[in-house]
């Protein structure tokens, strides 16, 4: 699987868009960009993924660059309750064996 | 739905205790998962069953740990003996085959050895 490098932490206005930028130079044809993220004391949380066209949902957008060589994950509108680790995952999608790495992420903080 | 249920939710035991946790994965989902995260590792899998099989236990640290899934709806994590460096999170998810993108995580069970 691709390697990932994203910012260790950013911060964000509270109602401001938030912009999380994940580098994935290596990635291979057949690899999607996953993007989770993980508030204090829960569980990760799914919030999007895609291959090469941008794509937008109920939590968020995701812009991929044209190579494919990076991406950026946009809160549009982030709340207190986004501040929480984005992790910027490169696999291989679909099938059974389906398997997500965690790298270490970027702390988002959404201050008031 | 409930969601992914796991418990206890927090255990301290002591150094050498056999330690079990527990997991009842969304109903219907037929792939599970057991991560362990922490500060120093962040998130790491340790296996995953399909089917209540298991595909891929190479992330399992060591003998002793051990995973098992008798039905659908339930599996198990055990460390027996525990060891002090065995302190983390440790995160049950499921999910469908079919479904490519989403694992659903459960709360976690917060894991202490003195």
């Amino acid at each position: 699987d691709a390697k990932t490098t994203q910012p260790p932490s950013m911060d964000c206005a509270e109602g401001r868009a938030a912009n999380l930028p994940c580098n994935h130079s290596t990635i291979s044809g057949n690899e999607y960009v996953y993007w989770y993220r993980q508030i204090h004391s829960q569980g990760p949380q799914y919030i999007i993924h895609g291959l090469k066209n941008n794509e937008t949902n109920e939590m968020a957008s995701l812009i991929i660059t044209e190579d494919r060589k990076s991406s950026t994950l946009i809160l549009p509108h982030a709340t207190l309750r986004d501040t929480a680790v984005y992790y910027c995952i490169v696999r291989v999608g679909g099938g059974s064996n389906y398997k997500l790495t965690f790298g270490k992420g970027t702390l988002l903080t959404v201050n008031p | 739905d409930a969601g992914v249920i796991q418990s206890p939710r927090h255990e301290v035991t002591e150094m050498g205790q056999e330690v079990t946790l527990r997991c009842k994965p969304i109903s219907g989902h037929n792939s599970l998962f057991w991560y362990r995260q922490t500060m120093m590792r962040g998130l790491e899998l340790l296996i995953y069953f399909n089917n209540n099989v298991p595909i891929d236990d190479s992330g399992m640290p060591e003998d002793r740990f051990s995973a098992k899934m008798p039905n659908a709806s339930f599996s198990t994590l055990k460390i027996q003996p525990s060891e002090p460096r065995d302190s983390a999170v440790y995160f049950c998810a499921s999910k469908l085959w079919e479904d490519q993108e989403t694992q659903y995580f459960g709360p976690g069970t917060r894991l202490l050895v003195l």
